[in-house]
């Protein structure tokens, strides 16, 4: 099973500051699998980003997507009020698909 | 475009199953290539994937819960169905319906208390 961790656990940033977000795998993750997730309270995870750098349609081009192997990262360029929320990345290029623990990202 | 809508009890007994339906609209459950997913999300934290169907009827399950799984697909319905046996307290949480990484339902609160 691949172990996703996700740092760090909190983030505590300003609107129209940069956020960078990490994502680690225990080990490569398959055909570049690993997608990004926003979730907002009372919400079901939102797509943000697929197959590591591939924006879902109708998300904003302030998100972007990076990485390989086992090392992933999600930026959001300039953060909006709507962009303080809870981010997850996923593997899913090997069974059982994992997720990481999470990234709060709160406003400072 | 695609929506997803779980069904099914808010409330299980201990010792019970859980029995979920998840309801495929707006594009074929038969359709090929798809991984239909169940996601769970125990109050407060973290997502838990919990196994998947192909419309082939082909199911891959988390290992943690294997023992207690069961996905299955109708394709005559176009839907797609879980059941968890001898649940726990440890199994409230709210379950999610997926295709793939794309769509998702809106999630169902299960309760499993007396």
């Amino acid at each position: 099973e691949i172990v996703l961790t996700q740092s760090p656990g909190t983030l505590s940033l300003s609107p129209g500051e940069r956020a960078t977000l990490s994502c680690r795998a225990s080990q490569s993750v398959s055909s570049s699998y690993l997608a990004w997730y926003q979730q907002r309270p009372g919400q079901a995870p939102r797509l943000l980003i697929y197959g590591v750098s591939g924006r879902a349609t109708g998300v904003p081009d302030r998100f972007s997507g990076s990485g390989s192997g086992t090392d992933f990262t999600l930026t959001i360029s300039r953060l909006e009020p709507e962009d303080f929320a809870v981010y997850y990345c996923q593997q899913y290029g090997s069974s059982p698909y994992t997720f990481g623990q999470g990234t709060k990202l709160e406003i400072k | 475009q695609v929506q997803l809508q779980e069904s099914g009890p808010g409330l299980v007994e201990p010792s019970q199953t859980l029995s979920l339906t998840c309801i495929v609209s707006g594009g074929s459950i038969s359709s090929g290539g798809y991984y239909w997913s169940w996601i769970r999300q125990h109050p407060g934290k973290g997502l838990e994937w919990i196994g998947y169907i192909q419309y082939s009827g082909s199911t891959y399950y988390n290992p943690s819960l294997k023992s207690r799984v069961t996905i299955s697909v109708d394709t005559s319905k176009n839907h797609f169905s879980l059941k968890l046996s001898s649940v726990t307290a440890a199994d409230t949480a709210v379950y999610y319906c997926a295709r793939g990484v794309l769509y998702w339902g809106r999630g169902t609160l299960v309760t499993v208390s007396s």
